[in-house]
């Protein structure tokens, strides 16, 4: 059974650091791109980031380019988002998604077919 | 950026049939997907490739496409649909991946 286990959100002020965790177990990690979507409190989905199976290609959303870093440890099972510069929008249920494909590629179609239970990151003073 | 849009909320009694859809102008040339999230838990594929269903979706579940809209069909809808539907897909460029805001359906 594939299943993802997401860690290490809390509560951190605003222009601090944070870094979530997703353990992996269930199918060959390498195989797989990975991602983030994100949940603000009450709110829709809203997609963060994705990294392809072998790390190389990472592709981000326009809120979080240049602050948020997704990688991953093939050896380890286990992606991760390094969250910098962190601001009160940031504020959201953070989850880990498994996306059906090795290579993400901007001009085609791919998705999140199993997804974690999630990580709350609070951004306040 | 681009947006798909959803209607709110869409209520139907048990057994009817509930349409949820979702517009965007990439959406002849892009997939559509969907996602059912009930109250506390993480979001669930019930959609892929426009029409296409994951094993254990039951059966009354069904998405098309026609030009800019993607439609979710729940075909005698049952008190345990009840739920926030989300539709995701890209651009036509794929530079941006959203989701739609979110239809809560009601069945009661």
């Amino acid at each position: 059974e594939v299943q993802l286990l997401e860690s290490g959100g809390g509560l951190v002020q605003p222009g601090g650091s944070l870094r979530v965790s997703c353990a992996a177990s269930g199918f060959t990690f390498s195989n797989y791109a990975m991602s983030w979507v994100r949940q603000a409190p009450g709110k829709g989905l809203e997609w963060v980031s994705v990294i392809g199976g072998s790390g190389t290609d990472t592709y981000y959303a326009d809120s979080v380019k240049g602050r948020f870093t997704i990688s991953r440890d093939n050896s380890k099972n286990t992606l991760y988002l390094q969250m910098n510069s962190l601001r009160g929008e940031d504020t959201a249920l953070y989850y880990c998604a498994k996306v059906p494909v090795a290579v993400v590629q901007l001009e085609r179609s791919w998705y999140f077919d199993v997804w974690g239970r999630g990580t709350l990151v609070t951004v306040s003073s | 950026s681009y947006e798909l849009t959803q209607s709110p909320s869409v209520s139907v009694s048990p057994g009817q049939t509930a349409r949820i859809t979702c517009s965007g102008d990439a959406l002849p040339k892009k997939y559509t997907y969907w996602y059912q999230q009930k109250s506390g838990q993480a979001p669930v594929l019930v959609i892929y490739e426009d029409s296409k269903r994951p094993s254990g979706i039951p059966e009354r579940l069904s998405g098309s496409t026609s030009g800019t809209m993607a439609t979710l069909t729940i075909s005698g809808a049952q008190v345990e649909d009840e739920a926030d539907y989300y539709c995701y897909s890209s651009d036509s460029s794929g530079n941006h991946r959203v989701f739609g805001g979110g239809t809560k359906l009601t069945v009661l």
